[in-house]
């Protein structure tokens, strides 16, 4: 059964760097490491995706090193806007099914 | 504006009573889904469905049905809720139901529908 592991929780301060790994052993060849963000009663948004080595948008960037198994999602000068629980994820082929895990609780103190 | 839209956002029902929550997206998408979210357990897909009138079994899928008769919705149907279906429940959607192996299709997530069964 396709598993992530990520750590339950984080703290940070506003202006920091936050980095997330995520481990997935068993990830397969077209998997997709991918990461959603949630807010408290708000549905999971998509923050990045990808396949392999790094990969950056206006929110955060992602590193895969060359096998895959794992993954560290970083997010730059955080804010307090940014506490929400981070969710690793790997997504096959057209990446429909998400099979959320524990997910990491991030904390932006001021 | 894109999005997908569920109601009612707030529910308290009792035992077996049939309930059905509406699910609705304005971006053309094909796929659509339904998990429900309870502490501890994460977010768990309860059924799916790749396009009108094409719906499948997700990871915990007992007690529930859903229909897709219009690419736009997709309901979730609770025929006799019982108290373990207390929940917060989300439906989502993304662009294409038909595996593309070097794609990926980002999933857009409602508001959730909070569901109270006494």
């Amino acid at each position: 059964l396709a598993k992530t592991t990520q750590p339950i929780s984080m703290d940070s301060y506003e202006g920091q760097e936050v980095n997330i790994t995520c481990s997935h052993n068993n990830i397969a060849t077209n998997d997709y490491i991918t990461w959603y963000q949630q807010f408290p009663s708000q549905g999971p948004r998509f923050i990045i995706q990808g396949y392999k080595t790094k990969v950056t948008n206006e929110v955060a960037s992602l590193f895969i090193p060359a096998d895959r198994k794992s993954s560290t999602l970083s997010l730059p000068r955080v804010s307090l806007s940014d506490t929400a629980v981070y969710y690793c994820l790997w997504t096959r082929g057209a990446g429909n099914k998400l099979t959320f895990g524990g997910g990491t609780r991030v904390l932006v103190k001021p | 504006e894109a999005q997908v839209t569920q109601n009612p956002r707030y529910l308290i029902t009792v035992t077996g009573k049939k309930l059905t929550v509406t699910c609705s997206q304005n971006m053309n998408h094909e796929y659509m889904s339904w998990y429900r979210q309870d502490p501890g357990l994460g977010l768990r897909q309860i059924y799916y469905s790749m396009n009108v009138e094409v719906t499948d079994k997700g990871d915990v899928p007992e007690g529930y049905k859903v229909s897709r008769k219009e690419k736009r919705n997709f309901p979730l149907i609770l025929e006799s809720p019982s108290p373990n279906q207390t929940s917060l429940y989300f439906c989502a959607s993304s662009l294409l139901g038909s595996a593309a192996v070097s794609s990926y299709n980002e999933q857009f997530f409602g508001p959730g529908t909070r569901l109270t069964v006494l």
